[in-house]
């Protein structure tokens, strides 16, 4: 899994244009990825997810690309709002053995739209 | 559908104390749930998975006696921070998965603890 990083990284987009948060994962044998977007003091929410055997699936405005070859996982926002600033995070599944119902969370990017 | 209760949102206790937080999954059974711990501008370490009926189990450098996990119903869990220090302040969140969706995990709102 990730390691966790004592600060965020921090992506500033400006109202209107596409955002573009990647995440790298570390497990080969997971198979099922999620993104989740948090707001301050609130649980994570779910965005979208992909199981392994796809490279792509897209949402209401939003796009998720995994690259399995380089374990790359990335989220893509459209017409970014301010409504959609917050913390996101992919979280991954092993899909099989122990622990196989967990999710272990990356570190997050926070997202700040600029008005 | 699919939503999961917790409860308190914001808890201050006294060092030494016990504070307990509830997950309550509300419209669907769970036998599995999950507990997760955040610190500031980080991201969810994974405490442990509470399973209906049996022991929880614990992630590697999390004090079950501390951390005390019950899940007597397949819509309730309770963790149950004992005898708590200033270093336990923290944002806890739980999770709980839906059998009838695949891969189903819906989260709680969060407990935030402070311990003065």
């Amino acid at each position: 899994g990730e390691s966790v990083g004592l600060h965020l990284p921090t992506l500033s987009v400006q109202e209107g244009d596409n955002s573009i948060i990647n995440c790298a994962y570390s497990n080969s044998a997971s198979d099922y990825f999620i993104w989740y977007k948090q707001e301050s003091g609130k649980g994570p929410q779910f965005i979208i997810d992909i199981r392994s055997n796809m490279d792509k699936r897209q949402g209401q405005r939003v796009t998720v690309l995994l690259n399995k070859t380089v374990k790359h996982l990335s989220l893509q926002i459209a017409a970014t709002q301010p409504g959609d600033s917050a913390v996101y995070f992919c979280a991954e599944n092993k899909g099989s053995g122990a622990g196989s119902y967990q999710l272990t969370f990356g570190k997050g990017t926070k997202l700040s739209v600029i008005p | 559908g699919a939503v999961v209760s917790q409860h308190p949102s914001r808890v201050i206790c006294k060092s030494g104390t016990s504070v307990k937080i509830e997950c309550r999954s509300l419209d669907f059974q769970a036998t599995t749930m999950f507990w997760y711990r955040q610190f500031p501008k980080q991201s969810l370490m994974l405490m442990a998975t509470s399973n209906e009926g049996s022991k929880a189990t614990y992630e590697q450098g999390v004090e079950k006696d501390k951390f005390l996990i019950n899940h007597a119903s397949l819509t309730l869990s309770t963790l149950t921070v004992t005898s708590a220090h200033p270093e336990d302040s923290s944002f806890y969140i739980c999770s709980a998965m839906n059998p009838d969706r695949i891969y189903g995990y819906t989260f709680g709102s969060g407990t935030r603890l402070t311990v003065v």
